[in-house]
């Protein structure tokens, strides 16, 4: 199974802009990967699917403020035009045969 | 609209048993795998437990292999995880969630959640 690794934390203004990255282990830049937002004391909402040409599927009703991308191994979420409701855990997710796999998480704070 | 409620949550003491429930709505629940995800405080996301659309294929973590048991009544569009043996270290948030795709064994995105029943494990 591919291993995730996100970045603990990130900030950015509100208003601003802000590229979340998620990295996929050696051997599995292939993978497509999914991000999740968790708002505090919330449960997880599914945002995109991102594929490792870049291209993504959103989930029913997510803004178009949200978009992904990937580069190699790394795919990105990028929130545009960021507003308080978006300060949250992200996770990405990637999967084999069976169980999933996450990545760490990355806090948002909206300075 | 999807939604998926889970049910059975509590406080239970160490070695004490627990059944979860989901009941799932708004989708063709029988053709698609689902998965438990837990959460524990100030922890990652764990996916502990999956099954396929008829049931047929199941996998476990090894956290929890050997206590916790998965099934599914698609006649009730339900999932339930039957936990025993439960540890202090079980203690997390339990979230029934939904794969994005149908698949004949489980392995994809995920595309709903559920809000989450919270398992304590505690004397």
């Amino acid at each position: 199974q591919p291993v995730l690794t996100q970045s603990p934390s990130a900030s950015a203004s509100l208003g601003a802009s802000v590229k979340l990255t998620c990295t996929l282990s050696s051997g599995h830049s292939s993978y497509a990967i999914a991000w999740h937002q968790q708002q505090p004391e919330k449960g997880p909402r599914y945002l995109m699917k991102v594929n490792s040409d870049g291209s993504h599927n959103k989930g029913d009703g997510i803004p178009n403020r949200f978009s992904g991308s990937s580069s190699g191994a790394e795919r990105y979420l990028t929130i545009s035009s960021l507003q308080s409701e978006d300060e949250a855990d992200y996770y990405c997710q990637t999967w084999g045969t069976g169980l999933v796999v996450f990545g760490g998480g990355t806090k948002l704070t909206v300075l | 609209e999807v939604h998926l409620v889970e049910s059975g949550g509590g406080l239970v003491q160490p070695g004490g048993s627990l059944r979860l429930s989901c009941s799932a709505s708004g989708f063709a629940f029988s053709s698609y795998a689902m998965h438990w995800v837990r959460q524990a405080p100030g922890k990652r996301l764990e996916d502990v437990s999956t099954l396929n659309s008829d049931g047929g294929y199941t996998y476990y973590a090894d956290s929890v292999k050997g206590r916790f048991t998965i099934s599914r009544d698609n006649s009730k569009n339900t999932m339930y995880l039957q936990m025993s043996s439960l540890r202090a270290e079980d203690t997390a948030v339990y979230y029934c969630v939904k794969e994005g795709s149908i698949t004949l064994i489980p392995g994809t995105y995920f595309d709903y959640w559920g809000q989450g029943t919270l398992v304590t494990v505690s004397s």
